[in-house]
């Protein structure tokens, strides 16, 4: 049971380029999430994913697309890489609540250390 | 939307001494308050997490106090340890979307 694992793990890129970062999870759960992690700026919400074949904005969507085309992976795209993506990106996956529970713990990824430059 | 704001950003101890760290969160709609630890080049991993109906949980060295009232809670940790060190975020969180933290980094000295 490896939980949520992240390729690659380090990537460096020019900028312009373009990348997909994969995360597979193999708990079955229904919601996933990537996080862009920066200094003093704990994790941001990028965009998430409620269940296959869904997807939603997070709290900064911009420059980077997803996609959920089976349950268990979520991919996360940069079109034209720029020196402002330049972070370490985590992803999360959390089981549906049951009924009666508003929230269901995360658990995380080792993380991708993307450098743009 | 949610706003959680985190203090001290960096947190120094002797072992053996107790460490606290606290959160406040903006929005009263936030229901669910975990506490994540991140090690050197890992993932965040969760070490405690409380829920709105309840004010103060414990597991062994570690509890989480909750004031929904002046929306803020805390990590307490007791007899702290060598292994204690590492990065600690808070998270606020409702529907299932969590929102962090900036993150305390604590250090035991030996």
């Amino acid at each position: 049971n490896a939980g949520v694992t992240q390729t690659p793990k380090f990537r460096v890129l020019k900028t312009g380029q373009s990348m997909t970062l994969l995360c597979a999870q193999d708990m079955n759960h229904e919601y996933m999430y990537w996080y862009r992690q920066d200094p003093g700026m704990g994790l941001r919400l990028i965009h998430y994913s409620v269940g296959e074949g869904t997807t939603a904005k997070g709290e900064v969507p911009d420059g980077y697309n997803v996609s959920r085309l089976k349950k268990q992976n979520f991919l996360l795209g940069l079109e034209s890489a720029a020196p402002s993506q330049t972070s370490v990106y985590f992803c999360a996956s959390s089981e549906m609540p049951p009924l009666g529970v508003m929230n269901t713990e995360a658990f995380f990824g080792q993380g991708t250390r993307l450098t743009v430059v | 939307g949610e706003n959680v704001e985190q203090h001290p950003s960096t947190l120094s101890v002797q072992e053996g001494d107790s460490a606290v760290i606290k959160c406040t969160y903006s929005d009263s709609a936030s229901n669910y308050f975990p506490w994540y630890k991140q090690e050197l080049g890992k993932g965040p991993q969760l070490i405690i997490d409380i829920r709105s109906n309840v004010g103060e949980k414990k597991d062994q060295r570690i509890a989480v106090t909750l004031n929904k009232t002046a929306k803020h809670f805390s990590l307490h940790i007791t007899e702290t340890q060598p292994e204690d060190s590492a990065v600690y975020f808070c998270a606020a969180s409702r529907a299932q979307k969590l929102v962090f933290g900036q993150g305390t980094r604590l250090t035991i000295n030996p």
